[in-house]
């Protein structure tokens, strides 16, 4: 199985202050169809896992402009430009490429200083 | 764009099985393979199978192998995932999600207690 790691594991930020989030596979993500099946999903406090970006570096609709996604291979990176107060929760990669089994980072949780 | 809507909150005792329902609404239910995703309180994301209503296949995480059954009735466009066997480790909110379309029901809690 692939083994996604996320770092961070917790992440405080000020508000307004940009975001970084790491996560790195034990094998390269890259499909035999060319593409790279790596999503990245927020969890806020008591909610479902909602997707914010899929295949490195789409975001999902009506994902505001500040979430990036980048990399390749088997390293990524999720972006926040500017963190505001509704961006607190866990995040978590994962993924798509190698399934079964799909597989998820450890998740990082975000709060703010 | 569908929706998924699970059932409620379940309790039960240890070496019982439950089963969670998923109702897909707002597109064609055989058009997605349905996923089952479980948390444990605090914890992360855990696949544990998924299964295609078209055909009726399935596959299932190695760890949940023997024990979890996922079913669907397509005239009612619902899914369902049965564990069977459960232990206090089961306790979790279990999803269902369309994987590849990011969409996530609700979440229902299951408890497993004695």
């Amino acid at each position: 199985d692939v083994v996604m790691t996320q770092s961070p594991l917790s992440l405080p930020v000020t508000l307004g202050q940009p975001a970084s989030i790491s996560c790195r596979s034990s094998q390269s993500l890259v499909h035999s169809d060319g593409n790279t099946y790596l999503s990245w999903f927020q969890q806020r406090p008591g909610q479902s896992p909602r997707r914010l970006i899929y295949q490195i570096s789409n975001r999902d609709s009506g994902v505001p402009d500040r979430f990036s996604g980048s990399g390749s291979g088997t390293d990524f990176t999720l972006k926040i430009s500017r963190v505001e107060a509704e961006d607190v929760g866990v995040y978590y990669c994962m993924q798509g490429t190698h399934w079964p089994p799909y597989t998820f980072g450890q998740g990082t949780k975000l709060e703010i200083k | 764009q569908v929706q998924l809507v699970q059932s409620g909150a379940e309790v039960k005792k240890p070496g019982a099985s439950v089963k969670v329902s998923c109702k897909a609404s707002g597109d064609t239910f055989t058009n997605y393979d349905i996923n089952w995703v479980r948390q444990a309180t605090g914890q992360g994301l855990e696949w544990m199978g998924w299964m295609n209503p078209n055909s009726g296949e399935t596959g299932y995480a190695q760890k949940f192998q023997g024990r979890v059954t996922m079913t669907s009735n397509t005239p009612i466009s619902t899914a369902y995932m049965e564990l069977s066997s459960l232990t206090s480790e089961d306790t979790a909110v279990y999803y269902c999600v369309l994987i590849w379309f990011g969409v996530w029901g609700q979440g229902t809690l299951v408890t497993v207690s004695s």
